[in-house]
């Protein structure tokens, strides 16, 4: 069974920092989605990732991905407010159900 | 682009009280999905559908809970009898095969459910 795990569950961080989350995955996967939610709203497509060293960026967001350490990293540059969400990794394989993890909730401090 | 449309958007009701959820996914999607959300968790898949087919349900309580896709288009989500465990939001999402969007998939605004 596949297991996602986020680290961390919760991160506050100031304005202008830098700053990355984790995710690791248990088994194989050939596909990692990165997906946003703010609060009380749906969750929003940011990333997905299907080969090992895929790198994708937008804005300032950037996320990774690692097949053979089984581990995807979102990069936050220069964090601003707006980028305060709650941030869910999935992985999955094609044709099969994406398991996701806790997700991280981003907390962005003037 | 239309998005996938769901409603009601909120619900309260009394446990043993039956309900239904309602979504219409993405023109052209032909993969659905019924997630649930529980508060600070990561949505968990109830059913997933390839056109009118389920394709995945090994998640879904089967005792209470069922589920329809006719047509391959529209899907309802049905909990009967409503228990207080089920107060969630009820996501409805959808996706395409192809190489462009890598099945990526494309949620709606949920239902919140609150079973008194």
């Amino acid at each position: 069974e596949l297991k996602v795990e986020q680290n961390p569950l919760f991160l506050s961080m100031q304005e202008g920092k830098n700053y990355t989350i984790y995710c690791n995955y248990s088994t194989t996967s050939d596909r990692l989605y990165w997906y946003r939610q703010d609060p009380g709203k749906s969750l929003e497509s940011l990333f997905v990732l299907l080969s090992n060293g895929a790198v994708k960026q937008e804005g300032r967001l950037m996320a990774s991905l690692d097949t053979k350490a089984r581990l995807s990293t979102l990069h936050i540059t220069a964090a601003v407010h707006d980028l305060s969400a709650t941030y869910f990794c999935a992985a999955g394989t094609s044709g099969s159900r994406l398991t996701f993890g806790e997700g991280t909730q981003l907390t962005v401090n003037p | 682009e239309a998005g996938v449309v769901q409603s009601p958007r909120y619900k309260i009701i009394e446990k043993k009280q039956p309900v239904a959820f309602w979504c219409n996914p993405i023109s052209g999607h032909n993969t659905l999905y019924w997630y649930r959300q529980n508060l600070g968790q990561g949505p968990e898949l109830l059913i997933r559908y390839e056109n009118e087919e389920a394709v995945d349900d090994s998640q879904l309580p089967k005792d209470r809970f069922s589920a329809e896709r006719l047509k391959g288009v529209d899907s309802t989500l049905k909990i009967q009898p409503a228990e207080l465990g089920d107060s969630a939001v009820y996501l409805c999402a959808s996706s395409s095969e192809g190489q462009t969007h890598a099945e990526t998939q494309y949620f709606g605004p949920g239902t919140r459910l609150l079973v008194l």
